[in-house]
């Protein structure tokens, strides 16, 4: 079945430093791939999404490339703020686009 | 404009006993979702419904049903409760296939 494996955490950051949050996965034909953000005590938002290959994902300073070749969707961005904070998920719709399945997800820590 | 609004926030119960988890939304979104989220492990769906009348199995289903009488309303019912169903459950909602879903604040249910 479809899974997806992303890098553990948690992730402690300066202020400024660049981030990566590496996500692969495993799936059949060609899912679309999201990540999504979940902040403390509240439920999931979607932070970007990618529908095709070598497609861009981005939304505030976040980005995400869909890399069909390496099966990859990895998370960056350039200069993190404390507010970055938060618990961050990568996710692939199967084909039907009925269900999405989840990474075990990634802690952000960002320090001042 | 509510979104998705999930009924309690909190609940504890005791091995055995049934409740249902009450889930609505006001986008008039066909596609909803239960997920339950436990640590390390990501979201795991559990139901789903592509529009009313209609719903489906998703990974982790057992111990779980679920009815959609209107577009609105995605209850989920367990039906003998048991410490392993301790977990946070979202629900979520969407326009349609391979598109981003709206998430629920969350129930913290726990199963004594």
């Amino acid at each position: 079945g479809d899974s997806v494996t992303q890098m553990e955490g948690p992730v402690t950051l300066s202020e400024e430093a660049f981030l990566t949050i590496n996500c692969t996965y495993t799936a059949t034909g060609y899912p679309s791939l999201f990540w999504y953000v979940q902040y403390p005590g509240e439920g999931l938002q979607l932070l970007l999404k990618a529908t095709k290959a070598d497609d861009k994902g981005s939304n505030k300073g976040f980005e995400a490339t869909y890399r069909k070749e390496t099966t990859s969707f990895h998370l960056e961005k350039g200069s993190v703020q404390v507010s970055d904070s938060a618990v961050y998920f990568c996710a692939l719709s199967d084909q039907a686009g009925n269900m999405l399945t989840f990474g075990g997800g990634t802690r952000l820590m960002v320090k001042p | 404009n509510a979104g998705v609004t999930q009924t309690p926030k909190f609940q504890v119960l005791k091995t055995g006993q049934s409740m249902t988890l009450q889930c609505a939304q006001d986008m008039n979104h066909e596609y909803m979702s239960w997920y339950r989220q436990d640590p390390g492990m990501g979201l795991r769906l559990i139901h789903y419904s592509v529009g009313a009348g209609i719903t489906d199995q998703g990974e982790v289903p057992n111990g779980y049903n679920v009815s959609r009488s209107t577009t609105e309303d995605f209850p989920l019912r367990l039906l003998s409760a048991a410490p392993s169903q301790t977990s946070v459950y979202f629900c979520a909602s969407s326009t349609g296939r391979n598109q981003p879903q709206h998430f629920g604040d969350g129930t913290r249910l726990s199963i004594l």
